[in-house]
C-alpha cells in the first residue's frame, strides 16, 4: 500500500532556530500534499494544502511567512518553522494525495517539534 | 463553509460490546466523502471507513461500519465486539469534492476507552 515517509520523528529546537520537517511518498506520486498541526488532546488542523511545483494554500490565520511549505517534486514536500518559538510546539502530520483517487489520503507517521 | 462536528468527548465500552461514535456534518457540495481515522497514542493516523456522499449502501469494513443518515446529515462509526486495542482517539473528517485533492477537514475527535 502506499507509504509516506516523514522526518524526524521528533525534534527539539531551540527558540529562534528553523527546522525543516520532510514528508517523502514512497511508492506513488503525490500531486497534493497537506499540512496539519495538531495540539495535545486536540484535533488535527489543516494549516496549508500544496500542490507540486505550485505554491503552498495557506488557511486562514496561518503565518505563511513563519511555516514555509516547499513541493518541489512528485515524492517530496517540506514544511519549515521559521524562527521558532515555544508556542510553535506541537505535533505535525502531512498528508499526501493521488489526484483522482477518491479516499487516498496517506498520513505521514508525524514529527513532535518541541520548541526550547 | 464546511463543518464537521463530534459531540462526545470520551467514551466508554466494555470489552466484546458494540460501541457508536456520533459524527454529523454540514456541507452544500452535492459530493463529498466522509472518513474515520484512528489515532492511537503514537499519533499516526489510521484509516478505517470511508463513505461517498453517492453511496447507496453503509460501508463497512471488518468491525467497522458507518451509518450514513444522508438526509440528517450524520456518518456515525460502530464498532463492534470492542477490543482492547480499540481504545484510541477517534476522528471523523469530511472531504468536499469528487477526489482526494481536496482539504479533508477533521472533528475534533472522541476518545474511546474499552474496558476489560
Amino acid at each position: 500500500g502506499a507509504v509516506v515517509s516523514q522526518h524526524p520523528s521528533w525534534v527539539i529546537c531551540k527558540s529562534g532556530t528553523s527546522v525543516k520537517i520532510e514528508c517523502r511518498s514512497l511508492d506513488f506520486q503525490a500531486t497534493t500534499m497537506f499540512w496539519y498541526r495538531q495540539f495535545p488532546k486536540q484535533s488535527l488542523m489543516l494549516m496549508a494544502t500544496s500542490n507540486e511545483g505550485s505554491k503552498a494554500t495557506y488557511e486562514q490565520g496561518v503565518e505563511k511567512d513563519k511555516f514555509l511549505i516547499n513541493h518541489a517534486s512528485l515524492t517530496l514536500s517540506t514544511l519549515t518553522v521559521t524562527s521558532a518559538h515555544p508556542e510553535d510546539s506541537s505535533f505535525y502530520i502531512c498528508s499526501a494525495s493521488q489526484t483522482g483517487i477518491y479516499y487516498g489520503y496517506t498520513f505521514g507517521s508525524g514529527t513532535r517539534l518541541t520548541v526550547v | 463553509a464546511q463543518k464537521i462536528t463530534q459531540t462526545q468527548p470520551g467514551m466508554f465500552v466494555q470489552e466484546k460490546e458494540a460501541v457508536t461514535l456520533d459524527c454529523t456534518y454540514d456541507t452544500s457540495d452535492p459530493s463529498y466523502g466522509l472518513f474515520w481515522y484512528k489515532q492511537p497514542s503514537s499519533g499516526e493516523m489510521i484509516f478505517l471507513i470511508y463513505q461517498g456522499s453517492y453511496d447507496q449502501q453503509n460501508a463497512t469494513e471488518g468491525r467497522y461500519s458507518l451509518n450514513f443518515q444522508k438526509a440528517r446529515k450524520s456518518a456515525n462509526l460502530v464498532i463492534s465486539a470492542s477490543q482492547l486495542g480499540d481504545s484510541a482517539m477517534y476522528f471523523c473528517a469530511m472531504r468536499e469534492g469528487r477526489d482526494s485533492s481536496y482539504k479533508l477537514i477533521f472533528g475534533s475527535g472522541t476518545r474511546l476507552l474499552v474496558r476489560p
